[in-house]
C-alpha cells in the first residue's frame, strides 16, 4: 500500500533551531496539502499545491514558514528559526484533481514536532 | 470564510447504544462534506463522504446526511462498539477553495464495554 508518508514521525528540537518535514504524496496525486493541528483541535489548512505550483497559503502561514515542491512530487515544510507555539502535528494530504474523487484527500500520518 | 462547527465531546457511550454528533457548516459554495476518523495513535481516515445536497454517506454502520436546508451532516450510528472510541472530525472541502479541507475541532468518542 503506497499511501501518504511523511518523515520524521517525531521531531524534538530547541527553540530557535530551524526544522524540515518531508511529504511523499500518493504517486499520481497532482495535488498536496499541509495542515497543522494542535493538541484538541482539528487541523488548520497551512497552503497546497498543484503540481510544482504553490497555488494557496493560509495566513497562518508566518514568513518563518516556507513549502516547496520541486518537480511536483514530495514536498518540504521548511520552519525557521522555531518557537515554542509551533508545536504541533503538521499533516500533510494529497488528491488528485479532476472528476468526482478530486475533493477526496488522503492523509499521512503527520510528523509531530515539539519546540523545548 | 466557510467553516464547521461540532458537538464538543467528550461523548461517552455504552456499547450498543446509539450514536449522534451533530455538525453543521457555513460555506459560501456547493461543499462536499466529509467525516474523518481518527483512531488512538494513528492519522486521520476518511470515514465517509456526501458531495451534494440529500446524498447519504455511509460506511462502518456510520450514517450521514447532506442537509442543505439546515446545513448539516450529523454522523449516526445505531450501535456503537468499544472499537468505534476514537476523534470524529467533521469537515467540508469547497472547489471554490480549491479544495482545501475545513475541519470542525473533532468530537472524542468513548465507548465502554
Amino acid at each position: 500500500d503506497t499511501g501518504v508518508s511523511q518523515d520524521p514521525r517525531h521531531k524534538i528540537t530547541k527553540r530557535g533551531q530551524n526544522v524540515t518535514f518531508r511529504c511523499d504524496p500518493i504517486s499520481e496525486h497532482n495535488r498536496l496539502y499541509w495542515y497543522r493541528q494542535t493538541l484538541g483541535q482539528g487541523p488548520e489548512f497551512l497552503t497546497y499545491f498543484q503540481n510544482e505550483a504553490q497555488l494557496e497559503k493560509s495566513r497562518l502561514l508566518s514568513d518563518r514558514f516556507s513549502a516547496e515542491r520541486p518537480k511536483g512530487s514530495f514536498s518540504t515544510l521548511e520552519i525557521q528559526r522555531t518557537e515554542q507555539g509551533d508545536s504541533a502535528m503538521y499533516l500533510c494530504a494529497s488528491s488528485l484533481s479532476g472528476g468526482a474523487a478530486s475533493d477526496e484527500q488522503f492523509f499521512g500520518p503527520g510528523t509531530r514536532l515539539t519546540v523545548l | 470564510g466557510d467553516s464547521v462547527t461540532q458537538m464538543e465531546g467528550p461523548v461517552t457511550l455504552s456499547e450498543e447504544a446509539f450514536l449522534t454528533i451533530n455538525c453543521t457548516y457555513t460555506a459560501t459554495g456547493y461543499p462536499s462534506l466529509f467525516w474523518y476518523v481518527q483512531y488512538p495513535g494513528e492519522g486521520l481516515q476518511l470515514l465517509l463522504k456526501a458531495t451534494k445536497a440529500d446524498d447519504k454517506g455511509s460506511n462502518k454502520g456510520f450514517e450521514a446526511t447532506y442537509r442543505k436546508e439546515t446545513t448539516s451532516f450529523h454522523l449516526e450510528k445505531g450501535s456503537v462498539q468499544v472499537s468505534d472510541s476514537a476523534v470524529y472530525f467533521c469537515a467540508l472541502s469547497d472547489r471554490g477553495g480549491g479544495f482545501k479541507t475545513i475541519f470542525g475541532a473533532g468530537t472524542r468518542l468513548f465507548v465502554k464495554a
